[in-house]
């Protein structure tokens, strides 16, 4: 089956570090971008950036940049997004999405990872 | 940033029901358009890509339109399973921005 398979839950305190995952079964994970997206509670869900996993090419999102940081081991086709310095405003759902056969969309996504940054 | 407006914030329609969302861009996007539904506790899933395209397995009473800045996602006729919100997504820049949301309501 073509999937995403995200990390479970986390719980955090604020300033720690954390590195959530994203594993691509049933295609070329190598061959299609992967992005994440970020989607607080109540709220719209707003992309941080995405990776091309064949050569670690990365983009972010202004709001973003330096705030994550995207990465993938193709060899593992896993996908990879972490915070250093975690904040309680990062509490958020975090969704991995690629997209398959050339889609001019995000047309697989994976089922969220819940990070809670509480003191 | 391209702002995406979506219009109505939600609305409350019964089965049968034809129901119309509006999704205007802030500049000319072309046909760079995608709309995602969404459910309680489920990710995204595309409905639409490039304005008019329906996904495979999307069923046909979903339909979108427009070009520009003015586009509109179409559901002919409310099913039970429609009930959710819908967002749209401009994908003209390399790092699209959402809409921010219809919800759909039973009324």
């Amino acid at each position: 089956e073509v999937q995403l398979v995200q990390s479970g839950a986390e719980v955090k305190k604020p300033g720690e570090s954390l590195k959530i995952s994203c594993k691509g079964l049933g295609y070329s994970f190598a061959l299609s971008r992967i992005g994440w997206v970020r989607q607080m509670p109540g709220k719209g869900p707003e992309w941080l950036g995405f990776i091309f996993p064949s050569d670690s090419d990365t983009r972010y999102s202004p709001s973003f940049q330096g705030q994550v940081t995207i990465s993938a081991d193709k060899s593992i086709s896993t996908a990879y997004l972490q915070w250093n310095n975690l904040k309680t405003s990062d509490t958020a759902i975090y969704y991995c999405a690629t997209r398959l056969q050339g889609n001019a969309a995000f047309n697989l996504w994976g089922p969220g990872t819940m990070v809670t940054v509480s003191s | 940033d391209i702002q995406m407006t979506q219009s109505p914030s939600s609305l409350s329609a019964s089965v049968g029901d034809r129901v119309t969302i509006t999704c205007r861009a802030g500049q000319n996007i072309g046909s760079y358009l995608n709309w995602y539904q969404q459910k309680p506790g489920r990710a995204p899933k595309l409905l639409i890509f490039a304005a008019s395209n329906l996904q495979s397995g999307v069923p046909s009473r979903f339909r979108g339109s427009g070009s520009g800045t003015v586009f509109t996602l179409i559901i002919s006729s409310l099913q039970p399973d429609d009930f959710a919100t819908y967002y749209c997504e401009q994908s003209y820049t390399t790092l699209g921005t959402f809409g921010q949301g219809t919800k759909v309501e039973i009324k």
